[in-house]
């Protein structure tokens, strides 16, 4: 089994319409994050999470919201969908400073 | 504040030819360097990274990158590809002692591997 699980892995959805993107961990992390992938611009950070009580937007975070509903679960949220969030989006996490990331298979995501 | 570039979108090398993926920063501080394979259809899997010792440093399949400070740069090598390395690329680079939350991503260089 994947160190990192995301579900779906795939998903078109219509505009205005609530989605869930959920991730799951097996690997004892604390910290554990949303990104968006789009062709051009890299990663960027969405929210990121310390641990089940600390959660802190990151970079692009308007238009989304998370849930840290356990250690090993964190789930990104788009209330109202919006073609422009269609994106790659994986979910990664990390131990302590200093060591690598680990990163989900990614969700495919298209709003029309 | 930091960034990074990563100036070849896209790189197409013969299979058995050597590899070099450029990656530039901008950082006032020591770095954190890191190179991520992404494999089509796959997640980002960590090639190799850099926080202090050696500048040349060696990672999982037979990549190496050197960090050069005078040049900003962390390049990634490799003496001889193989067609399955055909993916994209990611250079990142944070500040130490921090999470990944720090982390700013390259935009990508695409590998193709012509037989």
């Amino acid at each position: 089994d994947a160190d990192v699980t995301q579900t779906p892995r795939n998903r078109i959805t219509k505009t205005g319409k609530r989605i869930m993107l959920e991730c799951s961990q097996t690997k004892g992390h604390d910290r554990m994050y949303w990104y968006r992938q789009d062709p051009g611009l890299g990663l960027r950070l969405i929210y990121y999470s310390f641990d089940v009580k600390d959660i802190n937007k990151g970079e692009i975070s308007d238009g989304y919201s998370v849930s840290r509903q356990a250690q090993a679960k964190f789930s990104l949220s788009l209330e109202s969908a919006i073609p422009n969030q269609t994106a790659l989006y994986f979910c990664a996490t990390s131990g302590e400073p200093n060591t690598e990331a680990f990163f989900g298979q990614g969700t495919r995501l298209t709003v029309v | 504040a930091q960034s990074v570039t990563q100036p070849d979108i896209h790189i197409t090398v013969s299979e058995g030819a050597s590899l070099e993926l450029r990656c530039n920063y901008s950082y006032g501080a020591t770095p954190y360097l890191f190179w991520y394979v992404q494999s089509p259809g796959q997640g980002l899997q960590l090639l190799l990274k850099y926080f202090s010792g050696d500048t040349l440093v060696q990672g999982i399949k037979g990549f190496e990158a050197e960090f050069k400070r005078s040049q900003s740069s962390f390049n990634l090598r490799k003496p001889s590809v193989h067609w399955s390395d055909a993916a994209e690329y990611f250079c990142a680079v944070g500040p130490m002692n921090t999470g990944f939350q720090k982390l700013v991503f390259g935009t990508g260089t695409r590998l193709l591997v012509s037989p």
